[in-house]
């Protein structure tokens, strides 16, 4: 079964520090995403990438980056964390752009609070 | 731009009631999708459908596209149906797809 793999799985910032979190996937995919989730909002798509080395911007990649070193790994980036980011945030990856016919598998989530 | 709107935005259930569950979108779109989300854990995506009626179990999605509308059915609920879904569109932009999601309907089923 595919699998995507998030760390850490909760963290606690400070205003202005930077936190960078981590997701493994396993599946073999092209495609990943980074979406953020807020009571009231849904899922809203920060940065995504379809090839190591290379990323897009989302609907919100504002105070956001995101890295793609490798098939396997994509991580976002948090250089000044900010009281506004905390969230949970949930990787994906994807056979395919957008998930078609082809589903998006999700990691568990990273609950993230900023103090 | 694009919305995705989900009714009702909580349910409280016995085990054995029927649950309807709306989607609505604001635009046209290509396809769209229904996932359920554990209370506090990941999305599981229970349906990829782009028109007609699929049926898995318990679970029926209907989705009208010209009327861009999706249900979601779901009988003879059970504790374990507890969780959120999420309803998302697939929206074709600068020659990729995307998923925009709603906010979800919470389901709480009780004994």
């Amino acid at each position: 079964e595919a699998a995507v793999t998030q760390s850490p799985r909760s963290k606690v910032a400070v205003t202005g520090g930077k936190v960078t979190l981590s997701c493994h996937q396993t599946n073999n995919h092209d495609y990943m995403y980074w979406y953020r989730q807020d009571t009231g909002h849904g899922l809203r798509l920060i940065h995504y990438s379809y090839v190591a080395d290379s990323t897009e911007k989302g609907d919100i990649p504002d105070g956001y980056k995101a890295s793609r070193p490798s098939q396997e790994n994509f991580s976002l980036i948090l250089e000044l964390a900010s009281l506004s980011q905390t969230a949970v945030y949930f990787c994906a990856s994807s056979e395919a752009g957008g998930a078609s016919q082809n589903t998006l598998y999700f990691g568990a989530g990273t609950r993230l609070s900023v103090l | 731009g694009q919305q995705v709107q989900q009714s009702p935005t909580s349910l409280v259930l016995q085990e054995g009631e029927n649950a309807e569950l709306q989607c609505n979108f604001s635009t046209s779109l290509n396809s769209m999708q229904w996932f359920y989300q554990r209370p506090g854990g990941s999305l599981i995506s229970v349906f990829y459908n782009p028109s007609g009626t699929k049926q898995s179990g318990r679970l029926t999605s209907t989705t009208v596209i010209k009327e861009r509308r999706s249900s979601l059915h779901i009988s003879s609920s059970q504790i374990t149906d507890s969780g959120t879904y999420l309803c998302a569109m697939v929206w074709n932009q600068g020659g990729s797809a995307k998923l925009i999601f709603g906010e979800g309907t919470k389901l709480t089923v009780s004994s």
